[in-house]
């Protein structure tokens, strides 16, 4: 079975410049997370939705950063504009429901602003 | 999937040994524990899971350990095996936050052979 895919897996951008990050979670699972890594902050929940609908996004840093999910298997992580502290890791990850711990990452997109 | 690097704890052991690796949680509150395993370029895997009422849960492998009164959580592995080599994190939650995980910082354990 497929599993959470994520796209770009590598995205080198300049200071200013839009990036969306794309996400496909797996067929069936009704939640979806976006988490965000770095070596000072580790992971980071910014922002998670149950069945389309977002139910946290207190995690997204500031304004430059929007998250939609159009529809149960499709979701995108926008950044505009973005900013060098923006580089991290990006991880999409998918689970049958809020209520369990199992959560299914993608590989990342991992971004560079330069 | 780069994990967080520079600062990490980290568990050297003889392959074939069993691994202990330790967490502390916060929040008195959480009643719902994880861990994660990370390997370099990939997304976190789970791995294993305990709710609060429960002090010791068994996996392949693997073994998990819950203490809410010194509020500690250990992961233990049996025979450990070079593909156990990665970063492990515990994460934690509880229901009144509509179980959003938040995970902590990780210790890196490695394999010798």
């Amino acid at each position: 079975d497929a599993g959470v895919i994520q796209s770009p897996r590598h995205e080198v951008t300049e200071m200013g410049q839009e990036v969306t990050l794309r996400c496909k979670p797996i067929s069936g699972h009704n939640s979806l997370f976006w988490y965000r890594q770095t070596m000072m902050r580790g992971l980071e929940l910014l922002i998670y939705f149950n069945n389309n609908v977002p139910i946290d996004d207190s995690g997204m840093p500031e304004d430059r950063f929007s998250a939609k999910m159009p529809n149960a298997s499709f979701s995108t992580l926008k950044i505009q504009p973005s900013e060098p502290r923006d580089s991290a890791v990006y991880f999409c990850a998918s689970s049958r429901d809020t209520y369990t711990g199992e959560l299914f990452f993608g590989e990342g997109s991992r971004l560079t602003v330069l | 999937g780069e994990s967080v690097g520079l600062h990490l704890p980290t568990l050297s052991v003889q392959e074939g040994d069993n691994s202990i690796i330790n967490c502390a949680y916060s929040n008195s509150a959480s009643d719902y524990f994880i861990w994660y395993k990370q390997e370099s370029g990939k997304g976190p895997q789970f791995i294993i899971d305990i709710r609060s009422n429960m002090d010791k849960r068994q996996g392949q492998r693997v073994t998990v350990l819950l203490n809410k009164t010194v509020k500690h959580l250990s992961l233990q592995i049996a025979a450990t095996q070079p593909g156990d080599s990665a970063v492990y994190f515990c994460a934690e939650t509880r229901r009144d936050s509509s179980y959003k995980l938040i995970f902590g910082s990780g210790t890196r354990l490695l394999v010798r052979p």
